[in-house]
């Protein structure tokens, strides 16, 4: 079955510099999430759109810019890229379901892309 | 608010014994709670969901879990570890209609031989 690809799977910038980082959903999925791993933490989500229309927001620097294309692909824009940047960046995609209770996202993770900043 | 918490940032078990891996949910709402594996430098797998049909879930690779109402709970099991379960696990929360995921601070699974 397809999954969620990521690229590039790694990427090393300097500090001022900036990266993007792109996401091919799992097909018919309209949903995509971003999400940040720094060293041994948990994913926080950054962002999600669905339909191309950002639907949610968490904690992305304002130095951080993301969008949805209509083929559903995203691509997470980051300028002045700082060390703190560093981390095993996530992007996952849902089709909405419902269950006994109501509407539910069942997200399916890509492999990450790990950016490294010097 | 929701939050997600997980006990113990590391657990090891042997081989051949249960692997119990704790969850505890604080929301508002009725969650829907998950549990992924993620293997070293390796993404996110889902191992297994809770979606109000059922409070005892069957996973992949012969995990389950069961929501407990009353316990504010959601905790992984596995009743003979295997030495391919050393990972690092997470518990992860949503609201309904809620997009985003919150997660649990991880667990790392080591398996002793």
């Amino acid at each position: 079955a397809a999954g969620v690809i990521q690229s590039p799977r790694h990427l090393i910038k300097e500090k001022r510099e900036t990266a993007t980082l792109k996401c091919y959903p799992i097909p018919r999925h309209d949903t995509v999430y971003w999400y940040q791993q720094g060293p041994g933490q948990d994913p926080q989500f950054l962002i999600s759109f669905y339909e191309k229309m950002q639907s949610d927001k968490g904690s992305i620097p304002d130095r951080f810019s993301a969008q949805q294309f209509s083929d559903y692909h995203s691509e997470l824009n980051m300028s002045s890229l700082e060390l703190g940047d560093s981390a095993l960046y996530f992007c996952a995609s849902s089709l909405g379901r419902v269950s006994l209770a109501g509407l539910y996202y069942e997200q399916y993770f890509g492999p990450g892309t790990r950016l490294t900043v010097t | 608010a929701q939050s997600v918490t997980q006990l113990g940032s590391h657990v090891s078990v042997s081989e051949g014994a249960l692997v119990l891996l704790r969850c505890n949910y604080s929301s508002s709402v009725p969650p829907y709670l998950f549990w992924y594996v993620q293997y070293p430098n390796q993404g996110l797998q889902l191992l297994l969901k809770y979606t109000s049909a059922a409070t005892l879930v069957k996973g992949i690779n012969g995990f389950e879990a069961e929501f407990k109402k009353s316990e504010t709970s959601f905790h992984l099991t596995k009743p003979s570890a295997h030495m391919s379960d050393a990972a690092e696990y997470f518990c992860a929360g949503g609201i309904q209609g809620a997009q985003k995921l919150v997660f649990g601070q991880g667990t790392r699974l080591t398996i002793n031989p």
